[in-house]
């Protein structure tokens, strides 16, 4: 069964404009969550995470934002850029686990 | 620093033949995991790996095995191949420490068809 889940296949954003990326999860027993950037013939590469400690985290353009109570967190980036243009997933682990559970991932395509 | 290594990039099987792929993490890093990333389905995980003990295990059937050696390089099998094995099996090594966290260091995969 899909643990984590990202509703939207895909995301098409103007230049410059805000990109927010949707992904919920069912497990109330993770505490870790992150994001991964991965870009064709490419492994994907890590770009922010949060522990459920905490409601946000930002690093430059991107921000998570965590909301527990209803098992869901976002991605935004602003502004977006067109080396933004990527496949998104979004994971989870619980403290004791050594995997991580990830989503189906979202198409971000930034247009100039 | 080199990254985490992957071979073969790409190959070609038929049903019913196997298949061993070969990873190598980045220096220093003792736990390897195996993904399989499929259209439609993300990224689903298939073993972990941990000095040369297998520590957690997904849902997948007995065709799919794995093995650590003591240099850490890892190796996953995939026996009597079938269409639906066609993937790109990724393989991520984690440094010491880093387990909590979950970040993980991706190789570039091995695209593997079944005809």
């Amino acid at each position: 069964d899909q643990q984590v889940k990202q509703n939207s296949p895909s995301l098409s954003v103007q230049e410059g404009r805000i990109s927010i990326l949707n992904c919920d999860y069912t497990n109330s027993m993770f505490d870790y969550f992150l994001w991964y950037k991965k870009y064709p013939a490419e492994g994907p590469t890590f770009l922010i995470s949060i522990s459920s400690i905490k409601d946000k985290n930002e690093d430059g353009r991107f921000t998570v934002f965590l909301n527990k109570s209803a098992k869901h967190l976002s991605l935004h980036i602003v502004p977006s850029q067109p080396g933004d243009s990527a496949v998104y997933f979004c994971a989870a682990r619980g403290s004791n686990d050594y995997k991580l559970s990830f989503g189906a991932g979202t198409t971000v395509t930034v247009r100039a | 620093k080199a990254g985490v290594t992957q071979t073969p990039r790409y190959l070609i099987k038929t049903r019913g033949q196997q298949v061993t792929l070969s990873c190598s993490p980045i220096s220093g890093h003792r736990s390897v995991s195996w993904y399989q990333q499929t259209p439609g389905q993300g990224l689903q995980f298939l073993f972990e790996y941990f000095s040369e003990t297998q520590r957690n295990k997904g849902n997948f059937p007995g065709r799919f095995s794995g093995r650590q050696f003591s240099n850490s390089r890892s190796e996953m099998n995939v026996s009597t191949l079938e269409l639906g094995d066609s993937a790109l099996y990724l393989c991520a090594s984690s440094p010491p420490g880093q387990g909590y966290t979950g970040e993980l260091f991706f190789g570039e995969g091995s695209r593997l068809t079944v005809l």
